[in-house]
């Protein structure tokens, strides 16, 4: 079992493309979560996800962002027309159906030139 | 809403024993739990409370009041390699997503 899985680790954006962030969960695990933190700043909720259903996407900017999880493959977090202000590590949990708390993945740190 | 207030940083010395305190205010309550994270790595789940009392894992402790809005993490016997931010992360009743404080930053000295 080789945890939750993130991809790219690293990724570099212009101001104005389109960034893919990818996770795929534990082995078992339905439940997905993706949060963002920036430098001095706490782990911030953005949406939580099952399999082809957003359960709640409260704490995800309405414009420009957007995620899904399918029934196959991997979640993906997706920004369009990328600014300065997105540049920050986004980590995917994940966390089985009876949910006792999360396992993270090792995050995507997203940087905008 | 949910509001979670923890120290912004502690030091301690390498064989001693420190304390990192959480307080939270939630509308409802179902967990606390606290999370390791070292700079630039995933967080990592150290304990979980949900009822009154101390739970005890190995060098690590949490304790939680329900009633006083209130949680600490007992580290004991510290390591250089604890040096890491805790991360106190509450969830509220009738939610499956967990609320993060800002994280302790704990520098351990020699």
């Amino acid at each position: 079992n080789a945890g939750v899985m993130q991809n790219p680790r690293h990724l570099v954006r212009r101001r104005g493309q389109e960034a893919r962030l990818r996770c795929s969960p534990m082995k078992g695990h339905s439940h997905v979560y993706w949060y963002r933190q920036l430098p001095e700043e706490g782990l911030k909720f953005m949406v939580y996800l099952q399999k082809e259903n957003i359960i709640d996407e409260s704490g995800m900017p309405k414009e420009r962002f957007s995620a899904e999880f399918p029934k196959e493959g991997p979640s993906i977090l997706r920004i369009q027309q990328v600014v300065r202000g997105d540049s920050a590590a986004y980590f995917c949990a994940s966390s089985p159906p009876l949910n006792y708390g999360y396992t993270f993945g090792s995050g995507t740190r997203l940087t905008v030139v | 809403g949910q509001n979670i207030d923890q120290p912004t940083e502690m030091t301690a010395t390498e064989g001693a024993i420190v304390q990192i305190n959480c307080t939270y205010q939630t509308s409802g309550f179902n967990g606390l739990f606290w999370y390791q994270q070292h700079a630039g790595e995933a967080p990592t789940f150290l304990s979980y409370n949900v009822l009154d009392g101390l739970e005890e894992k190995g060098r690590f402790s949490s304790f939680l009041s329900r009633s006083k809005g209130y949680s600490y993490l007992l580290l004991k016997e510290l390591q250089m390699k604890d040096s890491a931010s805790y991360l106190c992360a509450v969830r509220p009743a009738g939610y499956s997503t967990l609320t993060f404080g800002k994280g302790t930053m704990l520098l351990v000295s020699p």
